[in-house]
């Protein structure tokens, strides 16, 4: 089983919609928790960073944390054609490397 | 924006030939990082480095090698490719000192290397 589990997509959404993404995990031990941004043919770029539970708000932007049911989201509001790439989540323990999920591919139409 | 450059950009090339991808980085950054990602897999770490002189095998076992002689340059050594190397090959700092534990770590990423061996 892997640590990290991220539905690989694609999501399709309209322009505008509210667009909520998710990875759960096995290792309670992981306490930060990042999402980064990967557009085609580039590489990841850190979007957002969380540490323990709770929320965290960028703009359009939010990241949250559950880490009673070790599970996080990131909801991406008022979505745009430019958010289209592949959405991947990444954390560890403070002890270890990070542990990256697949990454879930979005595509949201005009 | 990150400044962690990759070349080159897309390497097709057959199988037995010796190949260098090359990583730079301006950030003056200590901790270097290759990766290793695959369409709909998760991203595998293969080799990283603390800083000058150092290198460390990652999570996934590679049979590339790398160097660290200059805190900017972090190259990705194969000796003969084979098909089974084809992938992308993602090169990474991070402005995390120390040899200690990772803990709010930020990675910079490049935009990769596709590699291609026929």
């Amino acid at each position: 089983q892997k640590e990290v589990e991220q539905d690989p997509g694609p999501l399709s959404v309209p322009e505008g919609a509210i667009v909520s993404l998710n990875c759960t995990y096995s290792n309670s031990a992981f306490q930060y928790f990042m999402w980064y941004r990967q557009y085609s043919r580039k590489g990841p770029e850190l979007l957002m960073y969380t540490y323990s539970s709770g929320n965290k708000e960028d703009g359009r932007f939010t990241a949250q944390v559950d880490k009673s049911s070790k599970y996080i989201s990131l909801f991406i509001r008022d979505s745009q054609p430019s958010d289209s790439a592949t959405y991947l989540c990444a954390m560890n323990t403070g002890f270890q490397k990070l542990v990256f999920g697949t990454g879930t591919r979005l595509l949201v139409s005009p | 924006e990150a400044d962690i450059y990759q070349t080159p950009r897309y390497l097709v090339i057959g199988t037995g030939k010796k190949i260098t991808l090359e990583c730079s980085q301006t950030m003056g950054h200590d901790k270097m990082y290759w990766y290793q990602q695959d369409p709909g897999m998760e991203l595998h770490l293969i080799h990283y480095s603390y800083g000058v002189n150092s290198t460390e095998k990652g999570d996934l076992s590679s049979e590339s090698t790398v160097s660290r002689i200059r805190t900017e340059h972090f190259p990705l050594t194969l000796e003969s490719a084979r098909p089974s190397h084809t992938s992308q090959y993602l090169c990474a700092s991070s402005a995390m000192r120390g040899t200690g534990p990772s803990t709010n770590e930020k990675l910079f990423f490049g935009s990769g290397t596709q590699l291609s061996v026929l």
